[in-house]
């Protein structure tokens, strides 16, 4: 089973709102990363936090971490449309393993 | 830029041949990763590899062998393409751990694969 998990599936949202996804894990963690998927393109990292952080910013980009719940929220505010794409949350397995969720699609209408 | 290029970004192949998907880095990194992805089911780990001529199965390694001569260069081998294997590959690659942490990692633009 997917060490992360995202929520929800998919998103549409008009162009300047906000968008937040979510991301539910199930073991103890050492990092959180998430990940920028444009249509059919490789993935780009976006930001990662660490396990005793509890919150990161990283220009629009908004991620909060809480390990007693073991979810994590990444939030883009003031969206435009060249933030549509897919976007995924990773967890590290141990060692040199990183499980990526199944992703969220964000779709930002102009 | 770390720079991670793929030999093809689309490859149509038939079933029972042999596939050679290659990867590519200029970052002097010393690890590598070959992904499958699927929809619904996120990245899935085949190999990776943490050196050179060093390699360990991910998650779905049957039906794939890896190669890696060189640092810069790791390849996915399909030895006899089956329909099942039609996915989009990704390869990826990080600098050493450190630490008890994996760094993020740097991917390539995928390889669409088809196999008919």
């Amino acid at each position: 089973s997917q060490q992360g998990e995202e929520d929800p599936q998919a998103l549409s949202i008009q162009e300047g709102e906000n968008a937040t996804m979510n991301c539910s894990y199930k073991t103890s963690i050492n990092n959180l990363q998430w990940y920028r998927q444009n249509s059919g393109r490789g993935l780009v990292h976006l930001i990662l936090i660490r396990s005793n952080e509890r919150e990161k910013h990283s220009g629009r980009l908004r991620v909060t971490l809480d390990t007693s719940k073991k979810s994590s929220s990444l939030l883009i505010t003031a969206s435009r449309a060249a933030d549509t794409a897919s976007y995924f949350c990773a967890t590290d397995a141990g060692g040199f393993k990183t499980i990526f969720g199944a992703g969220t699609r964000l779709f930002v209408k102009a | 830029d770390v720079k991670v290029t793929q030999s093809s970004r689309y490859l149509v192949k038939r079933t029972g041949e042999k596939v050679f998907l290659e990867c590519v880095q200029d970052m002097d990194h010393e690890n590598m990763f070959w992904y499958r992805q699927d929809p619904g089911l996120g990245l899935r780990l085949i190999y990776f590899s943490y050196d050179v001529k060093m390699k360990e199965k991910g998650d779905i390694p049957e039906g794939y062998s890896v190669s890696r001569e060189k640092k810069e260069r790791f390849s996915l081998i399909l030895e006899s393409a089956s329909t099942n294997q039609t996915s989009m590959y990704l390869c990826a690659s990080s600098p050493p751990l450190t630490g008890v942490a994996p760094y993020e990692q740097y991917f390539g633009p995928g390889t669409r694969l088809t196999v008919t």
